[in-house]
């Protein structure tokens, strides 16, 4: 059974960094195919894609927010840890960790998401 | 990017009714598509996977169609377990962006 779970502040100041721990088990970051994106959903929008990591440490960013990103593994850990610098208000959202099914090929998927945690950024 | 625009943006329906939501991508995307379900305070659920795939323990009555630019997920007897949010998200790209939305609640 696949699980995953969110960790970190609830509650950042503008201009901080914030660091987000993804804790997962039902399956290894060391399996070829497997990755972990991080995903992102401010209150009553859509879900927006931020950054993933796969199996063999490749990562992708978000265009957009690529300099204040960075996502790396701890395999022994089972964890995936991002962090997002210079916070502003407008990045106030849920932040989910999701599985990523489907490796380098594109009908991949996000089938098991952690419960989320909502940061608000706020002075 | 790509941009993936659905409609409506939301709806009332009943339950027992057929309801079909419209997704399309601003550039062809093959089948690489798929559908999620969020109700209130939870984070989605997969539904569907390359554009007609059901999901594991997903109901039958979901079913999605579509290829290149415009695709549809169709509830052929909606439930009362089926008023939610529905998102669409393409995997043409590692950038997997998500349609705004539709919410389908109770007439």
């Amino acid at each position: 059974q696949i699980t995953l779970k969110e960790s970190g502040p609830t509650l950042v100041k503008p201009t901080q960094t914030l660091t987000l721990t993804c804790t997962f088990s039902g399956f290894s970051l060391s399996t070829s195919g497997v990755g972990v994106v991080w995903i992102r959903q401010p209150p009553g929008k859509a879900p927006e894609w931020l950054s993933l990591i796969y199996w063999n440490d490749d990562k992708r960013y978000s265009p957009s927010l690529k300099s204040r990103l960075t996502i790396i593994k701890d395999t022994s850990k089972n964890q995936v840890v991002l962090t997002m610098t210079d916070m502003d208000p407008v990045d106030t959202a849920t932040y989910y960790c999701a599985h990523r099914h489907g490796g380098y090929s594109n009908y991949y998927y996000f089938d098991h998401w952690g419960q989320g945690i909502l940061v608000t950024v706020s002075s | 990017d790509i941009q993936m625009t659905q409609s409506p943006s939301s709806l009332s329906a009943s339950v027992g009714d057929r309801v079909t939501i419209t997704c399309r991508a601003s550039e062809t995307i093959s089948s690489y598509l798929n559908w999620y379900q969020q109700k209130p305070g939870k984070a989605p659920k997969l539904l569907m996977y390359a554009a007609s795939s059901l999901h594991s323990g997903v109901p039958s009555r979901f079913s999605g169609s579509g290829s290149g630019t415009d695709f549809t997920l169709t509830i052929s007897s909606l439930q009362p377990e089926d008023f939610a949010t529905y998102y669409c998200q393409q995997s043409y790209s590692s950038l997997g962006t998500f349609g705004q939305g539709t919410k389908v609640d109770i007439k």
